[in-house]
């Protein structure tokens, strides 16, 4: 079956760069979405289509894709950007499904 | 304004059937590209998709689940039900609803969640 991988955990100081890589387990057709998650609330999408940016999304948060991995780069890290983070794609082999990365926690020192 | 709200029960026994709703409104699932999709997560857990309906009442499902999942719509309410069988306590989680617009690909708009509890 068709998995995304995430590292568990990034760590990165207020003002620096934090990098989430997502990683298929085969070539998909499929685009990918990113969500973020705050403790005790309900996912929001901050990337979808691999680099599309919805409204409101704040312009530090960006992303990109390369062979069979894609990444979330916020630009800028603020304290508000802590949270758990999700990438999403989809099987292309034909069965439809949803597929969820394991999620990366995003912590801020 | 589009919003989704899950409700249901907060308590099921093992080997029950849980029936979960989720009512939307701002838009509807008579029009053409709209979905509704159903996640869950377990506490301190990794987000989990389960089931897709559509507006031309196509229904898609978790393959690993496609045997004790449902989803149905009733347009006239603006209302999806998830049903699940056979609960047990591994299915404790917090369930979600969320809208698919089918040019987008992605799930824009999710509900609160509700947290269901599996045990005797």
């Amino acid at each position: 079956s068709f998995e995304l991988t995430q590292p568990p955990s990034v760590s990165v100081s207020p003002g620096q760069t934090a990098r989430i890589t997502c990683s298929a387990d085969a070539l998909s057709k499929e685009f990918t979405y990113w969500y973020q998650q705050k403790p005790g609330q309900a996912p929001v999408l901050v990337i979808y289509k691999d680099t599309e940016r919805p409204s409101g999304i704040p312009i530090r948060f960006s992303g990109s894709s390369s062979g069979t991995t894609v990444t979330l780069t916020i630009s800028g890290v603020q304290a508000e950007d802590e949270a758990d983070y999700y990438c999403q794609s989809a099987d292309s082999s034909g069965s439809f499904s949803v597929v969820f990365g394991g999620g990366t926690k995003l912590t801020v020192l | 304004q589009v919003t989704l709200r899950e409700s249901g029960p907060a308590l099921v026994k093992p080997t029950q059937t849980l029936t979960l709703t989720c009512t939307f409104s701002g838009f509807s699932l008579n029009t053409s590209g709209m979905c509704v999709s159903w996640i869950r997560q377990p506490p301190g857990k990794a987000l989990e998709w389960l089931a897709r309906i559509d507006w031309d009442d196509d229904k898609y499902y978790s393959t690993s689940l496609k045997t004790r999942v449902s989803i149905s719509k009733d347009t006239s309410k603006n209302q999806v039900v998830l049903t699940v069988t056979n609960m047990d306590p591994v299915d404790t989680a917090t369930y979600f609803c969320a809208r698919r617009v089918i040019a987008i690909g992605s799930l824009d708009y999710w509900g609160p969640g509700t947290l269901v509890t599996v045990s005797s």
